[in-house]
C-alpha cells in the first residue's frame, strides 16, 4: 500500500463547479497534514494545513478523518486559475526528525 | 520569489560529468531538504539536514553527495549519473526538522542526463 494515495485525475470541471479530492495515508502515527498546490513545471506551494476539526480558507475547505486515515479538499466556485496539481502531504516523525511524504497529486483542469 | 533560491534552473550533463546544484534560503530556517520529482511519481525525499547535520539519507546512491556548510546553504554534488537520474530536483526548507511545519520549496533544477 502506498504511504499516501491519491486519485491522479485529471478532474475536468466547468468554471463555478464544486470539486472534491480525497487522499488516504497508511501511517496511523502521522502527525500533521497539508495540501500543496503545484502548477505545471513549478515548485509545490503550501495551500493549507489540515486539522481534525476541519478548516476553511475562502473557497477551500480541508477535512481530516484520523479514524479512516483520509484527508479531503473541497474547492467551491472553481476558477480557471485553480487549474493545477493538488498534492496531499503527510508529516510524520522518523529517526531523523520531521519527514513529509507526498502523494502523486491530483490534476485539476477548470474549463470555461 | 519564495525565499528559497536554487541554481541552476536547468542543467544538461553527460554521464561522466561532475556538477553541483546549489540551494540558498533567506528565511532563517534551520532544516533543509533535497527532493527528487520524476514524471508520474511522487516527490521522493533524498536528504535531510537539521542545524547543518545530516539526519536522513533515504537510501540515495553515492553518485549523489550532499553538502551543507551552514544553515542557509545546501549543495548536491553529482557525478557519474545515469539517464534515469533525469528529474526535477527540489530544495526545501523548514523552521527545523523536529516540528511539524510545512516546507518552502525552491523553484527546482531540471536535470537532464545524456
Amino acid at each position: 500500500r502506498k504511504e499516501v494515495e491519491q486519485d491522479p485525475g485529471p478532474f475536468n470541471v466547468p468554471e463555478g463547479a464544486t470539486v472534491a479530492f480525497n487522499c488516504t495515508y497508511s501511517n496511523s502515527a502521522s502527525q500533521s497534514f497539508f495540501w500543496y498546490r503545484q502548477d505545471c513545471r513549478k515548485e509545490p506551494k503550501l495551500l493549507m494545513s489540515v486539522y481534525s476539526s476541519g478548516n476553511e480558507d475562502g473557497r477551500f475547505t480541508a477535512q481530516l478523518n484520523r479514524a479512516s486515515q483520509y484527508i479531503s479538499l473541497l474547492i467551491r466556485d472553481s476558477k480557471l486559475s485553480d487549474s493545477a496539481t493538488y498534492l496531499c502531504v503527510v508529516n510524520g516523525l522518523t529517526g531523523g526528525g520531521n519527514k513529509l511524504t507526498f502523494g502523486t497529486g491530483t490534476q485539476l483542469k477548470v474549463e470555461l | 520569489e519564495t525565499g528559497v533560491t536554487q541554481t541552476p534552473r536547468h542543467l544538461v550533463m553527460g554521464m561522466t560529468n561532475k556538477k553541483s546544484l546549489k540551494c540558498e534560503q533567506h528565511l532563517g530556517h534551520n532544516a533543509m531538504y533535497w527532493y527528487k520529482q520524476s514524471a508520474k511519481k511522487p516527490l521522493e525525499l533524498m536528504f535531510v539536514y537539521n542545524f547543518k547535520e545530516q539526519t536522513e539519507n533515504n537510501s540515495v546512491p553515492s553518485r549523489f553527495s550532499p553538502e551543507c556548510p551552514n544553515s542557509s546553504h545546501l549543495f548536491l554534488h553529482l557525478h557519474t549519473l545515469q539517464p534515469e537520474d533525469s528529474a526535477l530536483y527540489l530544495c526545501a526548507s523548514s523552521q527545523d526538522a523536529g516540528q511539524n511545519y510545512g516546507y518552502t520549496f525552491g523553484s527546482g533544477t531540471r536535470l537532464t542526463v545524456v
